[in-house]
């Protein structure tokens, strides 16, 4: 299974940008990034997800490195409510729907 | 429009009994995939299904079964319930399979609690 690796949590303040990092060094070339977050006592949220280009969306943005074995999950002003375990995870082509979490990164929003 | 929706909300059951969980898709979405999180963990893939047929299994004993109906919505049975399988049972809809660019919309999930 194609693997991902994320540091294990991260500190913020309310209102500052969010930076999270992913590593993925053995993506393949047709492997989608997906980034999902769960909140707590909820199921995971899609957030957001690319292959190459740098997406944005309403939610978040994500950045693709050029080699594409890392990207980023911006949060642009993070809340209170951003607070939760954010997922990274290949979508590997021809294996279906499946998703393969990791143990993501908990994310806390100090106001 | 409803999301995914799962029931009951949570469950409370003993050990060697069986279990029988229940997911409605979004409206529209035709796969529904099955995951299991024990506390402090990441979901784990336990079954996908479209148009009826299983389209994946993840590594889960055979006590693991699930089906899909008609109308799109689906069932995961568990026989012989073992203490670990305590854990949030979590349904998610997509509106394909196969295509890896589809996200997939998951629903609040199911607490079971096996004693």
């Amino acid at each position: 299974d194609a693997k991902t690796t994320q540091p294990n949590s991260m500190e913020s303040n309310e209102e500052e940008p969010v930076h999270l990092p992913c590593n993925h060094s053995t993506i393949s070339g047709t492997d989608y990034i997906h980034w999902y977050r769960q909140l707590p006592s909820q199921g995971p949220e899609y957030v957001i997800h690319g292959l190459t280009s740098n997406v944005n969306n309403r939610m978040a943005s994500l950045a693709i490195a050029e080699d594409r074995k890392s990207s980023t999950l911006i949060l642009h002003r993070a809340t209170l409510r951003d607070a939760a375990v954010y997922y990274c995870i290949l979508r590997v082509y021809n294996q279906g729907g499946k998703l393969i979490f990791g143990q993501g990164t908990e994310l806390s929003v100090k106001p | 429009d409803a999301g995914v929706t799962q029931s009951p909300t949570h469950l409370i059951k003993t050990r060697g009994q069986h279990v029988t969980l229940r997911c409605s898709p979004i409206s529209g979405h035709k796969s529904v995939s099955w995951y299991q999180q024990v506390l402090g963990q990441g979901p784990q893939f336990i079954f996908q299904y479209y148009e009826k047929e299983e389209r994946g299994r993840g590594n889960f004993p055979d006590r693991f079964s699930a089906r899909q109906f008609p109308n799109y919505s689906s069932e995961l049975n568990v026989n012989a319930l073992l203490l670990g399988d305590s854990a949030l049972y979590l349904c998610a809809s997509s509106l394909a399979v196969s295509e890896s660019s589809y996200e997939q919309y998951f629903g609040p999930g199911t607490r079971l609690t096996v004693t």
